[in-house]
């Protein structure tokens, strides 16, 4: 079974619609992550969450809000969906640790593809 | 702020050959860390390699090594013995100091293996 998966894998939606992307890790990480990839500009950060009761945002949370529901459950909205939100999204996880000692490798769920009409 | 700038939009490499795959990056801080991912064209996104700003010696993992120069704030993939498997996009990553939250990432390199 994968450590971090995501539901759905696919979703096509209406603009104004609200959507949830979820977030389930068994790898035990304190922290998780949501970011947007887009075509040509790589991955950036949307909100991510040192533990249940710590969220922060990211560059980009304009238009998006998150729960941490549990340590292994992370969820994403979009409150009223729009065309620009077009885009594959993925959690990731890591463990509490430092840059040196390579403790916040961040692994990856598959992602979601999100089209918003 | 953190930068990080892959070069080479796109590289082919004949199968059973090696290739480098370029990233510099620019950081004002001492401490930071160097990653490199692989997305096949199905999406995800998988960890390959990580390179610490104080490791003395360059990263291997198998057929990847990461070819790390300080000075000259570079961080190159290396892979070795090219499989028809490794055409993909890559990705390098580095995230810095205390706030080691946040993973910046290049616009990555796509790799082509041809037969």
């Amino acid at each position: 079974d994968a450590d971090v998966t995501q539901t759905p894998r696919n979703r096509i939606t209406k603009t104004g619609k609200r959507i949830m992307l979820e977030c389930s890790q068994t790898k035990g990480h304190d922290r998780m992550y949501w970011y947007r990839q887009d075509p040509g500009l790589g991955l950036r950060l949307i909100y991510y969450s040192f533990d249940v009761k710590d969220i922060n945002k990211g560059e980009i949370s304009d238009g998006y809000s998150v729960s941490r529901q549990a340590q292994a459950k992370f969820s994403l909205s979009l409150e009223s969906a729009i065309p620009n939100q077009t885009a594959l999204y993925f959690c990731a996880t890591s463990p509490l640790g430092t840059a040196e000692r390579g403790h916040d490798t961040q692994y990856f769920g598959p992602g979601t593809r999100l089209t918003v009409l | 702020a953190q930068k990080i700038t892959q070069t080479q939009p796109g590289m082919f490499v004949q199968e059973k050959e090696a290739v480098t795959l370029d990233c510099t990056y620019d950081t004002s801080d001492q401490s930071y860390g160097l990653f490199w991912y692989k997305q096949p064209s199905s999406g995800e996104m998988i960890f390959l390699i990580y390179q610490g700003s104080y490791d003395e010696q360059n990263a291997t993992e198998g057929r990847y090594s990461l070819n790390f120069q300080k000075a000259r704030k570079s961080a190159n993939l290396v892979i070795s013995a090219s499989q028809l498997g490794d055409s993909a996009m890559y990705f390098c990553a580095m995230n810095s100091g205390g706030s080691n939250y946040k993973l910046t990432f290049g616009k990555g390199t796509l790799l082509t293996v041809n037969p």
